[in-house]
């Protein structure tokens, strides 16, 4: 059974750093590529970041360009997303996403999510 | 960016009856299109792929169509489990974008 275990949410003063895990199992996690999507409260989703499955290849949404690093440890199994100058409108529960093994990119599969809140 | 329209924003409908949500693409996006259900507190789940293709494990009155800039979702026979809100994605480019979503209530 494929699972995605997300923590290291909280809550964080706007301008301060915070990074995400991603606990995944299930499947070989070196075949896939990954991603991290979030959804505002009371909002919809947005993707955030997807890295292939070597982590030779990152892309990123505009508005967390040069603040976000999303990164993958293979040997772990594990996904991350470095936060770094958080603002209020990162405020989300950010949910850790399996892209399919194609050459497109939607998502298969999900975690349960994890909130961060950038408040003061 | 490729935007994602979807319609309606909420929806009433009544056990057993069909409804149909709609999303429109600014672009075309090659049938590069999913559907996602997200139950209240829950995370997403994939219903739809490449607009038309059930992914495993998903009931069959569940079902996609469409082409270019126009997709749409049908769920026929609703049953209560059907109790959700649903986004479209597309997935011709990056950066990956979704519809605004359609809460779906029973009448």
């Amino acid at each position: 059974e494929v699972q995605l275990v997300e923590s290291g949410g909280g809550l964080v003063q706007p301008g301060r750093s915070m990074k995400l895990s991603c606990a995944a199992s299930g499947f070989t996690f070196n075949n896939y590529d990954m991603a991290w999507v979030c959804q505002a409260p009371k909002k919809g989703l947005e993707w955030v970041a997807t890295i292939s499955y070597d982590g030779s290849s990152t892309y990123y949404r505009d508005s967390v360009k040069g603040r976000f690093t999303i990164s993958r440890d293979n040997a772990k199994s594990t996904l991350y997303l470095q936060m770094d100058s958080l603002r209020s409108e990162d405020t989300a529960t950010y949910y850790c996403a399996r892209h399919p093994l194609t050459t497109r990119v939607y998502f298969d599969y999900w975690g349960q999510g994890v909130m961060v809140t950038v408040s003061s | 960016d490729i935007q994602m329209t979807q319609s309606p924003s909420f929806l009433s409908a009544s056990l057993g009856n069909s409804i149909t949500i709609t999303c429109h693409a600014s672009q075309n996006i090659k049938g590069w299109l999913a559907w996602y259900q997200q139950k209240s507190g829950n995370a997403p789940e994939l219903l739809i792929y490449k607009a038309s293709s059930l992914q495993s494990g998903v009931p069959s009155r569940f079902s996609g169509s469409g082409s270019g800039t126009d997709y749409i979702l049908t769920i026929s026979n609703l049953q209560p489990e059907d109790i959700a809100t649903y986004y479209c994605q597309h997935y011709q480019s990056f950066p990956l974008t979704f519809g605004a979503g359609t809460k779906l209530e029973l009448k």
